[in-house]
């Protein structure tokens, strides 16, 4: 089935430790993003990618990295720079840029990170 | 100033209502408009897409745009208690480096259906 999976489901990170969540998605999407939505409040953007070898900052891009050298995948890496990780983070996924960047955006499942 | 704002509720209505759902935007040069239904602890699922004034129907929702007044709305029909999720609306429009769409979620609505 298509979709988006992320994993792991669970993260626990110690302090000073550096953690990557997995994206993966085989919708032939172009452009994938991740959010951190905690408690009460929107969804906020981490990072973005709308093409392979290609992605930008959000809008609370501090402490956190990304790649993408593939198209299905778009894993985020959450450093010990992020003073305050505990959150639940969502990858999403949308057909494209341009005339296509109009269509929604689907989720995976979701990360939740917490520390130790 | 907050781009995307919804009551936060919770919304109380009784099984078999109506239940109404509003969202207010900033930017008057978004183009897509989305509601999102998210059950606690899971992730958000798209139920709606709205892109132009006037209602939009598919079973028991109605997704409605006014782009002069800035507001969308979703009315469901006949509500259920397995409707009883946070509601998130979001609306795209143009403002990413490079030239893509950026979707900006309100806070969400709370709706609780009850028995």
């Amino acid at each position: 089935d298509g979709g988006i999976t992320q994993s792991p489901k669970y993260l626990f990170r110690k302090e000073g430790q550096n953690v990557t969540l997995s994206c993966e998605q085989n919708l032939n999407h172009d452009a994938m993003y991740w959010y951190r939505q905690d408690p009460g409040q929107g969804l906020r953007l981490i990072y973005y990618s709308q093409i392979v070898n290609d992605f930008q900052k959000g809008d609370i891009a501090e402490g956190y990295s990304v790649s993408r050298e593939k198209k299905e995948s778009f894993p985020l890496t959450v450093t010990s720079a992020q003073k305050n990780p505990t959150a639940f983070y969502l990858c999403a996924s949308s057909i494209g840029q341009g005339a296509r960047s109009n269509q929604p955006q689907h989720f995976g499942d979701g990360t939740r990170l917490s520390i130790l | 100033q907050k781009e995307v704002e919804q009551n936060s509720g919770p919304l109380s209505v009784p099984e078999g209502a109506i239940a109404s759902l509003n969202c207010t935007y900033s930017d008057r040069g978004s183009q897509s408009f989305f509601w999102y239904r998210q059950y606690s602890g899971k992730s958000p699922e798209l139920i709606m897409s709205i892109y132009s004034n006037g209602d939009k129907e598919d079973g028991r929702f109605t997704a409605q745009l006014n782009k002069a007044s800035q507001y969308v709305s979703l009315l469901i029909r006949d509500s259920q208690p397995s409707d009883s999720a946070t509601y998130l609306c979001a609306v795209n429009h143009w403002g990413l480096t490079g030239g893509g769409n950026k979707l900006t979620f309100g806070t969400g609505t709370q709706l609780k259906v009850e028995l």
